[in-house]
């Protein structure tokens, strides 16, 4: 078990770019999650995957946001023409099934900051 | 909806005193019910959940929870804090069939010596 792995864990990017943010969950973990932090708040829910499935978006991931977990392994989060607004940190979890006892583990982030 | 609240952004504590954070959930079902801790630039740590059985939750690290239905409350404690203890600390609640959680806004704990 090698834990949750995002990359990169620090992204700076001008206004209008585009970024991209991977995540790797912990093996064989079919759910995986994607939560905004900002600063001083508790993360924020923005999508979910069982295997390759998306199920689940947030009202909070406009049209800019896209995530895809292809061969439900790895999963990316792409931003297009990041504003200001979306200087956060961005949080990937995964657990193995949705159970109380499948509690969701965390990877360190990757913190955006637009300039 | 479910949903928690922390109260108290910021607690101070000293070394070896008491620490407690506190939280309230909403819910209309019985709620599972987590703590998890953050260090500075870094994810989130899991340190106990409440599912369903005994009401007092051991977790990692001395700290330990109780679950009081009555007062719809999942306080988080330890006996003596640490300076090692200093971080953000999160309550959670899953909010739907489909597990995502929902977080309060966080407590930020500050040991003094």
């Amino acid at each position: 078990d090698t834990g949750v792995s995002q990359n990169p864990r620090h992204k700076i990017t001008k206004r209008g770019q585009n970024v991209t943010f991977r995540c790797d969950p912990i093996s064989e973990h079919n759910r995986l999650y994607w939560y905004r932090q900002t600063l001083g708040q508790g993360p924020e829910f923005l999508t979910y995957f069982q295997n390759e499935a998306q199920l689940e978006k947030s009202r909070l991931l406009s049209d800019r946001f896209s995530a895809e977990r292809p061969k439900g392994s790895f999963s990316t989060l792409e931003i297009q023409r990041t504003e200001q607004g979306d200087s956060a940190m961005y949080l990937c979890a995964s657990s193995f099934g949705d159970g109380p006892n499948q509690p969701q583990h965390f990877g360190d982030g990757t913190r955006l900051s637009i300039l | 909806a479910q949903s928690v609240t922390q109260l108290g952004s910021h607690v101070s504590v000293s070394e070896g005193a008491l620490v407690l954070l506190r939280c309230n959930y909403s819910s209309s079902v019985p709620p599972y019910l987590f703590w998890y801790v953050q260090y500075p630039n870094q994810g989130l740590q899991l340190l106990l959940k409440y599912t369903t059985g005994a009401t007092l939750v051991k977790g990692i690290n001395g700290f330990e929870a109780e679950f009081k239905k009555s007062e719809t409350s999942f306080h988080l404690t330890k006996p003596s804090a640490h300076m090692s203890d200093a971080a953000e600390y999160f309550c959670a609640v899953k909010s739907d069939s489909w597990g995502k959680l929902q977080f309060g806004a966080g407590t930020q704990v500050v040991v003094t010596p």
